[in-house]
């Protein structure tokens, strides 16, 4: 079993859907939790930034943390065409060390 | 604002041939720097990670080093390039433990 489970997709949704990506784990010690949106040919870029349980909500983004059944969210209201990109979800117990989902692929169609 | 600088691009190089990927970071010091390779969906794959000038620490036994010369700087090297090291390297930076990561925009490799 790996540390990190993610749908590889892709997820293809209508402008203005709301998008809903998950991330499930294994290891109860993980408690920094991140998302990254990595569009093609491009590095990762840090969307999401969230240490423990709870929400965090920043402009049409908001991450959900449920370390209780060891399952994380990232929510995109209002979807756009410039959300399409491949979104990875990572997590570690100290940052010293990150381990990386393999990603989902959505893709906003107008 | 800090800001990571990776280079080249892209790159093909034949097999047997050395490479030399740099990367380097602005505005900050001490940071602590990695090199990470991405393969269609495998995810992203730790190689190196340095929290001080030579210090290197290796997550994956492999054809590949690694070097920080100075403290914002890191070279990620080999000797002799195989097919098997082609893909997508991606260098990072984070302030220390408690920070998340930021990444360059990555080089792609293609040993031919």
């Amino acid at each position: 079993q790996k540390e990190v489970e993610q749908d590889p997709g892709p997820l293809s949704v209508p402008e203005g859907a709301i998008v809903s990506l998950n991330c499930t784990y294994s290891n109860s010690a993980f408690q920094y939790f991140m998302w990254y949106r990595q569009y093609s040919r491009k590095g990762p870029e840090l969307l999401m930034y969230t240490y423990s349980s709870g929400n965090k909500e920043d402009g049409r983004f908001t991450a959900q943390v449920d370390k209780s059944s060891k399952y994380i969210s990232l929510f995109i209201r209002d979807s756009q065409p410039s959300d399409s990109a491949t979104y990875l979800c990572a997590m570690s117990a100290n940052t010293d060390k990150l381990i990386f989902g393999t990603g989902t692929r959505l893709q906003v169609f107008p | 604002s800090q800001t990571i600088h990776q280079w080249p691009a892209t790159l093909v190089q034949p097999v047997g041939s050395p490479l030399s990927l740099e990367c380097t970071v602005e505005g900050t010091s001490n940071p602590n720097l990695y090199w990470y390779r991405q393969a269609a969906g495998r995810g992203l794959q730790l190689l190196f990670y340095s929290v001080g000038i030579g210090q290197i620490s290796s997550e994956v036994p492999q054809n590949l080093s690694a070097s920080r010369p100075q403290d914002r700087q890191f070279i990620l090297s080999s000797k002799k390039l195989l097919l098997s090291d082609s893909g997508f390297y991606l260098c990072a930076w984070a302030t220390g433990y408690d920070s998340p990561l930021h990444f360059g925009n990555g080089t792609r490799l293609t040993v031919t």
